[in-house]
């Protein structure tokens, strides 16, 4: 079983949607968790950075983290077809002096007009 | 800006061939690193530079792959004896290695690697 599991997808909504995207991970030392954006043929951009369990938005974007059921989420508004990518969650242990990242496999998203 | 680049963006080799892969990180990051994302996966950590030395390379999947920082900038990634399993895209990513884990990761476009 990986550390971190993710839903390949692919997801396909209408411009306009609320997507949700998750992951779940096994390791409970994770303390930090990411969400990254990869378009086709380029390296991924970090998009959100959360530390522990709780909510951050920023803009249309909002990731959420429930440690204790060891779940990651993020939620994108008025969804754009500039969103198709492919999103990927990342965890980090805490204590960390370094960043080696555990990502899962990447959900693809679709956005049609 | 200028972000982080990688040389070849594409890369064919034959099986049992040596190639080498190059990472130009963000001018001023201390700390590097190498991943590999196989086809339809999120990226595999391969290994961690902190200035010149590798603190970390506990991801290179066995002796064949290498990787060197000479002069604590440019980073290549060596394979030798490329086995058709290495097929993927490796990505390098660079920090300001200033604020350990929570530092933010840039990552290059990546090298495609197809061994035939």
């Amino acid at each position: 079983q990986k550390e971190v599991e993710q839903d390949p997808g692919p997801l396909s909504v209408p411009e306009g949607a609320i997507v949700s995207l998750n992951c779940t991970y096994s390791n409970s030392a994770f303390q930090y968790f990411m969400w990254y954006r990869q378009y086709s043929r380029k390296g991924p951009e970090l998009l959100m950075y959360t530390y522990s369990s709780g909510n951050k938005e920023d803009g249309r974007f909002t990731a959420q983290v429930d440690k204790s059921s060891k779940y990651i989420s993020l939620f994108i508004r008025d969804s754009q077809p500039s969103d198709s990518a492919t999103y990927l969650c990342a965890t980090l242990p805490g204590g960390t002096s370094y960043g080696k990242l555990t990502f899962g496999q990447g959900t693809i998203l679709t956005v049609h007009p | 800006g200028a972000g982080v680049s990688q040389t070849p963006s594409n890369k064919v080799t034959e099986k049992g061939k040596y190639v080498e892969l190059r990472c130009d990180p963000i001018s001023g990051h201390t700390a590097l690193y190498w991943y590999r994302q196989s086809l339809g996966q999120g990226p595999e950590f391969l290994i961690y530079f902190q200035g010149t030395g590798a603190a970390d390379d506990s991801g290179l999947p066995n002796d064949r792959f290498f990787a060197v920082r000479p002069e604590g900038s440019v980073s290549t990634l060596k394979i030798q004896r490329t086995e058709r399993g290495d097929s993927a895209v490796y990505l390098c990513a660079s920090s300001p290695g200033t604020s350990g884990g929570s530092d933010t990761q840039y990552f290059g476009p990546g090298t495609r690697l197809t061994v035939l």
